[in-house]
């Protein structure tokens, strides 16, 4: 069964640090790997989306890395605002169990100012 | 329309009694996808449908939770007999078809059970 993980759970930086958010997962069979934002009583808002064939996606400030065969994939933040405050979320979509997305528990990060 | 929309945005109501949760997807989306969230977790597959078909329901948790989307736009999903345990967010999310890549989520319905 396929499993999330992120690690840490919650993270607090002062604006205008660089960070690195992880995330593993225990099959390698995935077809995409997908980066969330969550603020409060809003959607979930989507950042970035690694195929399983890429090894990097970019977006701004935002990059995030692919490595399946080790079941990892990380959510570098460059010179961090008040703004990205927010609870981020990974989650992969499985090669062989359709199409339901299945998600780590987040981080939730706090800048401060 | 603009995004998928997600009414109510918030429901309280008694235990025992019946609540109907409503999504209606990004216009021309074959695909939707309902999933729940308690607190300090991450969403959790619950069931989807491509058009007006039920592909997968392995998520729902027992025979108290429904769903449909009859007309292959708007869905709804129905918990019976509610129990406090029933509190969460619903979320759902819809995408261009089943072999899109990226799946669009509405703002949920959080549902508490008192």
């Amino acid at each position: 069964k396929q499993e999330v993980t992120q690690i840490p759970a919650a993270l607090s930086v002062p604006e205008g640090e660089n960070l690195v958010l992880n995330c593993s997962f225990t099959d390698s069979a995935i077809y995409n790997l997908q980066w969330f934002r969550q603020d409060p009583g809003k959607g979930l808002t989507s950042l970035l989306l690694i195929q399983s064939s890429q090894r990097e996606q970019t977006s701004g400030r935002l990059n995030a890395s692919l490595d399946k065969s080790s079941g990892r994939s990380t959510l570098y933040i460059a010179a961090s605002q008040p703004g990205d405050s927010a609870t981020y979320l990974c989650a992969v979509r499985p090669r062989q169990a359709g199409t339901a997305l299945i998600f780590g528990k987040g981080t939730t990060l706090s800048v401060s100012s | 329309g603009a995004g998928v929309s997600q009414s109510p945005r918030y429901k309280v109501t008694k235990r025992g009694q019946d609540v109907a949760l409503r999504c209606d997807p990004i216009s021309g989306h074959v695909s939707l996808y309902w999933y729940r969230q308690a607190l300090g977790q991450g969403p959790e597959f619950l069931t989807y449908f491509n058009y007006e078909a039920q592909q997968d329901k392995s998520g729902l948790p027992n025979d108290r939770f429904s769903a449909e989307r009859p007309e292959g736009s708007i869905s709804t999903l129905t918990i019976q007999r509610t129990e406090q345990r029933d509190s969460a967010m619903y979320r759902c999310a819809s995408s261009l078809g089943p072999n899109s890549n990226e799946q669009f989520f509405g703002p949920g319905t959080r549902l508490t059970v008192l």
